[in-house]
């Protein structure tokens, strides 16, 4: 069985903050893809990035980073100069890549950012 | 790209009536659909995935004769809470997944049972 840990509950930043929230995953298998989603307080998920298990490559997307590491099992998201927009929860998820009932997501508790002004 | 509606946005209904919510992908064909709760200030809780023209799985403890779920195209997939009852309250979403392996969540439905 799969399982993601999101060992941060709450965050508070104030703005312009750098904000690093973690991620970390349990897998036996050794295709996965490993998945960021940010839940406004309007309660829409939304996709921020896909990461497949074979590339560690790190990736920067505006004021967002991640830094995937399968040597610790991390995934870890930082925003950079963080605003008042990123408030959200922030869910780390992981799905085996397979086309049967394996395929499905398997969530973190979720981390509740909040950014002051 | 890769947006999913969902239809009603918020819902109140009197105990024991039946609510159906929709689930639609706008622009991509969904060959699978899931079905989440959410409680406040929890994780989703997958209730069920379902195949475009075939019965949903259900998740271990979700009720299949209280919660159906319809997925009669690649584009639409209905949850029908029958009989709701007070303890259905909750917060209900769905996610659309194509040919990339990524799911794609809908706006969600909240649902008030008096």
């Amino acid at each position: 069985a799969q399982k993601v840990t999101q060992a941060q509950t709450e965050i508070s930043v104030v703005e312009k903050e750098d904000v690093t929230l973690d991620c970390v995953y349990e897998t036996r298998d050794t295709t996965y893809y490993l998945f960021w989603y940010k839940q406004p307080p309007s309660g829409e998920l939304v996709f921020l990035i896909r990461r497949n298990s074979f590339d560690e490559q790190n990736e920067i997307s505006g004021r967002y980073s991640w830094n995937f590491q399968k040597s610790t099992s991390s995934f870890n998201f930082t925003i950079t100069a963080s605003q008042v927009v990123d408030s959200a929860v922030y869910f780390c998820a992981l799905t085996l890549i397979d086309t049967g009932a394996n395929s499905k997501l398997t969530f973190g508790k979720g981390i509740t950012l909040s950014v002051r002004p | 790209g890769a947006v999913v509606s969902q239809h009603p946005s918020w819902v109140i209904c009197k105990s024991g009536t039946s609510v159906k919510i929709e689930c639609r992908s706008l622009d991509f064909q969904a060959t699978t659909m899931f079905w989440y709760r959410q409680f406040p200030k929890q994780s989703l809780m997958l209730m069920a995935t379902s195949n475009e023209g075939s019965k949903a799985t259900y998740e271990q403890g979700v009720e299949k004769d209280k919660f159906l779920i319809n997925h009669a195209s690649l584009t639409l997939s209905t949850l029908t809470v029958t009989s709701a009852h007070p303890e259905d309250s909750s917060f209900y979403i769905c996610s659309a997944r194509g040919t990339t392996d990524t799911q794609y969540f809908g706006p969600g439905t909240r649902l008030t049972v008096l």
